[in-house]
């Protein structure tokens, strides 16, 4: 597709259970962020990915929160025994070149409610 | 680490109305990047500026990186334009290059 496609677009968990959160980036785009946004205040940074590399993984708040690239292009965003903290919008960006020296392009987001 | 902030942080204006919001630094940036995330929560690119002026329609943005700030100014200001504008910066630090949004403005037209 044209831009950053994410699913699902809406999820709902039950404390505990484990969600998985898919991230298409634009096609050819090297670089893959990950972001968790809480209600009412800016995104914040949790991983990055250049191709199937992480190569930073110090935003991610726990051991819980796992994400993979594996072919350097979609990328998976798993939480295991999810919280109710874990409750956000989840937002996958990606950028043409490595390092994000270009411009990020955002996706639609994932907004996840742990009940 | 690098402090981002910006200001104001409501904003309210008639249409028609011209704005000038504020992105302040505390270290040097390697790139700087203007959003608009509309009511339904997607970052839409506006500017990617990390020094210099550049102009989009009734859009424009300053960054003046030696000085550590960057303007983003709404001319004709329109109800589409409302939500909550951020500015995200690269910076380089321990090693490693770091991603980090500021406080955002939320605009009301």
């Amino acid at each position: 597709g044209a831009g950053v496609s994410q699913s699902p677009r809406y999820k709902v968990a039950k404390r505990g259970q484990d969600v998985a959160l898919r991230c298409d980036p634009i096609s050819g785009h090297v670089s893959l962020f990950w972001y968790q946004q809480a209600l009412g205040q800016g995104p914040e940074f949790l991983t990055y990915f250049q191709n199937e590399a992480q190569l930073d993984k110090s935003g991610l708040p726990s051991d819980r929160f796992f994400a993979e690239r594996p072919e350097g292009s979609v990328s998976t965003l798993k939480i295991q025994r999810t919280q109710q903290e874990d409750s956000a919008v989840y937002l996958c960006a990606s950028s043409l070149s490595g390092g994000g020296r270009n411009e990020q392009f955002f996706g639609p987001g994932t907004r996840l409610t742990v009940l | 680490g690098i402090q981002v902030e910006q200001s104001p942080p409501d904003l309210i204006l008639q249409e028609g109305a011209n704005s000038t919001l504020r992105c302040n630094f505390s270290d040097s940036v390697n790139n700087l990047q203007w959003f608009h995330q509309n009511p339904w929560g997607q970052l839409i690119n506006l500017f990617y500026i990390p020094s210099g002026t550049k102009q989009n329609g009734r859009l424009s943005a300053t960054t003046v990186a030696t000085e550590r700030y960057s303007l983003l100014y709404i001319s004709s200001s329109q109800t589409t334009d409302s939500g909550v504008y951020f500015c995200a910066v690269r910076y380089y630090t321990s090693g490693t290059y770091k991603y980090i949004f500021g406080t955002g403005t939320r605009l009301k037209v």
